[in-house]
């Protein structure tokens, strides 16, 4: 069955870039999306990216997709103590029943100041 | 401002009892979807319906069950609560059907089984 993995812990200091990783199995997923869950809060879409498409740029983030090797990354420049947070990879799978998604494990980002 | 409620932020109950987490989306989305989610395993999908009145199993129905009486509201039920069901329990909701797949969630709440 479908399948997504995420490293469970990575922590970086106030100003470095971070980059979260995520492997997948259904290569047949049309968009692959990056959630971000802050604490005591629910989960809330960060950014996707279309399965057709290499990279998307947003600002502070970046979305880099290699369907060959199934692995989607999301990287965030100039990392804020703000962004501490988890961040879940998500993808649809494609016989997508109401809309269903599939979850990484999530990686939790801690920033020190 | 899109907005998706559940009904407490924690709950404490014991082993045995019926337990009722009730979610409401205020979007009139047609998808709604009940997860729990606990560390090293992220979020796995409980029930999800798709419509009112109806319903499909997720990745892990078993000792649940679920409720869409109304479009905007659905009901996660535990028949009888076991520890094994201490987790947190999130709701979420989406509208329409393929393209980019956005759901929205809840604030979760917080189930602990004594």
């Amino acid at each position: 069955g479908e399948d997504v993995e995420q490293s469970l812990f990575l922590s970086v200091r106030e100003g470095d870039s971070s980059v979260i990783n995520c492997t997948y199995t259904d290569s047949s997923s049309t968009y692959l999306y990056w959630y971000k869950q802050e604490p005591g809060a629910g989960l809330q879409l960060l950014t996707y990216i279309f399965s057709n498409m290499d990279m998307k740029q947003d600002q502070r983030l970046t979305v880099l997709l290699n369907k060959k090797d199934k692995h989607l990354s999301l990287r965030i420049a100039d990392t804020q103590t703000g962004d501490s947070a988890i961040y879940f990879c998500a993808e649809t799978p494609v016989y997508n029943q109401g809309g269903k998604l599939i979850f990484g494990q999530g990686t939790e980002l801690s920033v020190k100041p | 401002d899109v907005k998706v409620t559940q009904s407490s932020r924690y709950l404490v109950k014991r082993t045995g009892e019926k337990v009722f987490l009730e979610c409401v989306q205020d979007m009139d989305h047609e998808n709604m979807f009940w997860y729990r989610q606990d560390p090293g395993l992220g979020l796995r999908l409980i029930y999800f319906s798709y419509d009112v009145k109806m319903k499909e199993k997720g990745d892990i129905p078993e000792g649940y069950s679920v409720s869409r009486e109304k479009k905007e509201r659905f009901s996660l039920i535990l028949e009888s609560a076991s520890t094994n069901q201490t987790s947190m329990y999130l709701c979420a909701s989406r509208g329409g059907s393929g393209g980019r797949n956005e759901q929205f969630f809840g604030p979760g709440t917080r189930l602990t089984v004594l």
